[in-house]
């Protein structure tokens, strides 16, 4: 199985700050990798797909980056409605599997 | 608008079964994988199962393989989940969600959960 780590598993920051948020698969999964956010009693939001693409609706101040076994989740000017958390997960290889998580708290 | 209602989550005990049911609608569902994703109370996503679009390629995290089966009726724009033998460690929150692709390529629709309660 691929096994995936998010880091860090938290962070505080202010409005307006660049945040970044990494996941490191444990073989390649070439860009088979995607970016949710999930806000307390709420379904999973789908961020990014394939890496870098962005999903419709979701604003450009978030953006996504890597391949091979290195991914980066950038929120460019954090707001304050992006207090969530933040999941990885790579669909290279069954059985999929998610990282661990990144809470964001502002 | 895609639509995906879950449903047959309860409260059940160790060693019994439960079926989930996910109603889809605002796409066309044989064109998609579907999955089965949980979540534990406050815990991380786990992802449970996948289904191609023809059921060609399924797959289960280890920890249900031989326990759960994953199926899908296109005709009647359904996913479902079989749940056998549950353990009190399957208590979650189940989330039905649609794939971008014909096979696994990223989520990018959720429903908003069942629960299921393992518990004697």
């Amino acid at each position: 199985d691929i096994h995936v780590t998010q880091s860090p598993s938290s962070l505080s920051a202010s409005v307006g700050d660049r945040v970044t948020i990494t996941c490191r698969a444990s073989q390649g999964i070439t860009n088979y990798l995607a970016w949710y956010q999930q806000k307390p009693g709420k379904a999973p939001r789908s961020l990014i797909y394939s890496a870098s693409n962005l999903q419709s609706g979701v604003p450009s101040r978030f953006s996504g980056s890597g391949y091979g076994t290195d991914f980066t989740l950038t929120i460019s000017s954090l707001q304050p409605e992006d207090f969530a958390t933040y999941y990885c997960q790579q669909y290279n290889t069954y059985p999929l599997t998610f990282g661990g998580g990144t809470q964001v708290e502002i | 608008e895609v639509q995906l209602v879950e449903s047959g989550g309860g409260l059940v005990q160790p060693g019994r079964s439960l079926r989930l049911s996910c109603v889809t609608s605002g796409f066309n569902f044989d064109d998609y994988a579907m999955h089965w994703v949980r979540q534990a109370p406050g815990k991380g996503l786990e992802w449970v199962s996948g289904v191609s679009w023809n059921s060609g390629s399924i797959g289960y995290t280890d920890s249900v393989k031989g326990r759960f089966t994953i199926s899908r009726d296109n005709a009647k724009n359904s996913l479902y989940l079989q749940m056998n033998s549950l353990r009190p460690e399957d208590t979650a929150l189940y989330y039905c969600a649609k794939d971008l692709g014909i096979a696994a390529a990223g989520i990018d629709y959720w429903g908003q959960g069942t629960l299921v309660t393992v518990s004697s």
